[in-house]
């Protein structure tokens, strides 16, 4: 069974303070990696997606890293507008649908 | 691009009444999907279409839910009778393929409470 892990449960920053998000992944044959951010009351936002080991992925502050057991999320110089809690999820195998981790809910304060 | 359109936003029931959702998915996405999401975890899926075709149930509590796609578009779930470990927000999903390493567009969610 795949399983997604991810932490810290929530992370407060003050702005400016760059930080990492983790997560670890236990899955048979890797498809892909996403990472998604969902403000309160919306649905889930796409990111990125990443497909091997020593991939990496940029847009705006956010990079995404992948090594064969886990991703990190850089958040570089964060602002307030970055607050909201950023998904993990892997597609794997044969399976079609993706598994999410229970995500990291970021505050930045100004 | 118009998004993915769901309604109602909240929905509060009784245990044991029935409840239903809408999602009109992004005009031409092939793929659709039906995610629960309880507080303080992250969605998890119900049931995947794609056209007006079940890929993925394995998920759905059958005894209780039910979903649907009428021709290929616009898509129902509902639950008869709900539980009290049914409150969560219920999101839709729509993807261009036939779901394999695609970005899914979410629409916002309806919130159930079952009180």
């Amino acid at each position: 069974e795949d399983q997604v892990t991810q932490s810290p449960e929530a992370l407060r920053l003050q702005e400016g303070e760059s930080s990492s998000l983790n997560c670890s992944y236990t899955v048979s044959g890797l498809r892909g990696l996403f990472w998604y951010r969902q403000d309160p009351g919306k649905g889930p936002e796409f990111l990125f997606t990443l497909y091997s080991a020593g991939e990496e992925k940029e847009k705006e502050r956010l990079k995404a890293t992948l090594t064969k057991k886990e991703s990190f999320l850089h958040i570089t110089a964060p602002k307030p507008e970055d607050s909201a809690t950023y998904l993990c999820a892997v597609q794997a195998g044969s399976a079609r649908q993706l598994t999410f981790g229970s995500g990291t809910q970021l505050t930045v304060l100004p | 691009e118009a998004g993915v359109a769901q309604s109602p936003r909240y929905k509060i029931i009784e245990k044991r009444q029935s409840v239903a959702f809408w999602c009109n998915p992004i005009s031409g996405h092939a793929t659709l999907y039906w995610y629960q999401q309880i507080l303080g975890q992250g969605p998890k899926l119900l049931i995947q279409f794609q056209n007006n075709g079940v890929v993925d149930d394995s998920q759905l509590p059958k005894d209780r839910f039910s979903a649907e796609r009428l021709k290929g578009v616009d898509s129902t779930l509902k639950i008869q009778p709900a539980k009290l470990e049914d409150s969560a927000v219920y999101l839709c999903a729509s993807s261009w393929g036939q779901g394999v390493n695609e970005k899914l567009f979410f629409g916002s969610g309806t919130q159930l409470s079952v009180l």
